[in-house]
């Protein structure tokens, strides 16, 4: 089993819409969880986290985390087709070591 | 606030020879991380350093290492180099507390194995 882990997508969604992006993690000791973006050919940009079970909002942008179930989510409202990228969630382990899932490709129709 | 700067951003090297990858943390940040991200695949786990010292390695050959240096700048090195080794080399840096804020990427190294 995959340390982290999220659908390949690609997710299609119509501009303005809301975007949902999941991931589920096996480490039931992870405690905090970071949600990056990657535009093609560019690095990684930390654009949420999130380390307490419930919902987190920044903007268009909503983490929610349930560790019972080990899943968390990110939500991305009126999506736009600058949205358009590869979403790579993320876990903290042991170690300051940060685990990628292998991420989800947004594609934000106009 | 300068970023994570990573040289070069382009490498080109023969199989067998070495590579050396450089990186400077953000301003006030003691933690680098590195990370392979090859064609297709996720980012790979390669190595922590803090204050000088290596904290935490990924499951990669020996001949993937690397130092810090006392301005917290780090360098990785790939010896022996395989054609499988042409990815895009990621560095990170973190601040103290870093299970609240996560890493800072640099633009990443280039290298291509001929």
């Amino acid at each position: 089993q995959k340390e982290v882990e999220q659908n390949s997508g690609p997710l299609s969604v119509p501009e303005g819409a809301i975007a949902s992006l999941n991931c589920t993690y096996s480490d039931r000791g992870s405690q905090s969880f970071f949600w990056y973006r990657q535009y093609s050919g560019k690095s990684p940009e930390l654009i949420m986290f999130i380390y307490s079970n419930g919902d987190k909002e920044d903007g268009r942008f909503t983490a929610q985390l349930n560790k019972a179930s080990q899943y968390v989510s990110l939500l991305i409202r009126d999506s736009q087709p600058s949205d358009s990228a590869t979403y790579l969630c993320a876990v903290m382990l042991y170690g300051n070591k940060l685990v990628f899932g292998a991420g989800t490709i947004l594609r934000v129709k106009s | 606030e300068a970023g994570v700067t990573q040289s070069p951003t382009h490498l080109i090297k023969t199989r067998g020879q070495q590579a050396t990858l450089r990186c400077s943390p953000i301003s006030g940040h003691t933690s680098v991380y590195w990370y392979q991200q090859a064609l297709g695949l996720g980012l790979q786990f390669l190595l922590w350093y803090d204050e000088g010292e290596e904290r935490n390695r990924g499951n990669f050959p020996p001949r993937f290492s690397g130092r810090q240096f006392p301005n917290y700048s780090s360098e990785l090195n790939v010896n022996a180099l395989e054609l499988e080794d042409s990815a895009l080399y990621l560095c990170a840096s973190s601040r103290y507390g870093v299970e609240n804020y996560g890493y800072t990427f640099g633009s990443g190294t280039r290298l291509t194995v001929v």
